[in-house]
């Protein structure tokens, strides 16, 4: 298994341009999360999905938009980037709810919008 | 105040030292979970608990849940070890949401 797969590993976009950050797993995983991570603060949610065609807000939201088309891929969508959009956006996925189950990382896109 | 609170934020040990990080959180939870990132920045999961204790080769965690505390210990420290190590808990209520500490960077010397 290739686990969490997320390309690309590295971006640099302009103000305003718009990008897709993929993200795909094989585990037949039915939970799949985006979260960014800033420099010295924790993850931050910014959408989850609990099963394809399922997508609900996290955290921080404003800015990207998802969708969860099939199990395996959970695309994350940014329209008009800002900088304030520089980050390291990790994917994971989960079996079930992360009650009972532990989450798989991809290994992260690092993002600088200038 | 954050929910998540993880101490101390930085720690420098020994090769072979024995390694305590600590975790308190404010919130009502049905699941810890203790991750650790890499220098290259990939993260795994390490522990998921509910109580008690787990154990897993060298790294030992456990929680308290009426004092809302959680340790991570690492015995015998090897210079792999360095990475920063994030405590995340599970809330009781919301869907499905994780809430993350800021993580310990650890850094083991030979």
């Amino acid at each position: 298994n290739a686990g969490v797969t997320q390309t690309p590993k590295f971006r640099i976009l302009k103000i305003g341009q718009s990008m897709t950050l993929q993200c795909t797993q094989d585990m037949n995983h039915n939970y799949m999360y985006w979260y960014r991570q800033d420099p010295g603060m924790g993850l931050k949610l910014i959408y989850y999905s609990v099963g394809a065609g399922i997508t609900d807000k996290g955290e921080v939201p404003n800015g990207y938009n998802v969708s969860r088309s099939t199990t395996e891929d959970f695309p994350l969508r940014l329209e008009l980037a800002a900088p304030s959009q520089t980050s390291v956006y990790f994917c994971a996925s989960s079996y079930l709810d992360s009650s009972y189950n532990e989450q798989f990382f991809g290994p992260g896109t690092r993002l600088t919008v200038l | 105040k954050n929910e998540v609170e993880q101490s101390p934020q930085n720690l420098t040990a020994q090769e072979g030292e024995f390694i305590t990080i600590n975790c308190s959180y404010s919130v009502g939870i049905s699941a810890l979970h203790w991750l650790q990132q890499h220098p290259g920045g990939g993260i795994v999961s390490l522990f998921m608990l509910s109580s008690g204790k787990k154990k897993h080769g060298r790294l030992i965690a456990t929680i308290n849940i009426q004092e809302k505390h959680s340790s991570l210990h690492i015995t015998a420290s090897h210079p792999r070890d360095s990475a920063v190590y994030i405590c995340a808990v599970k809330g009781g209520r919301d869907t499905d949401k994780l809430i993350f500490g800021t993580g310990t960077r650890l850094q083991v010397f030979p």
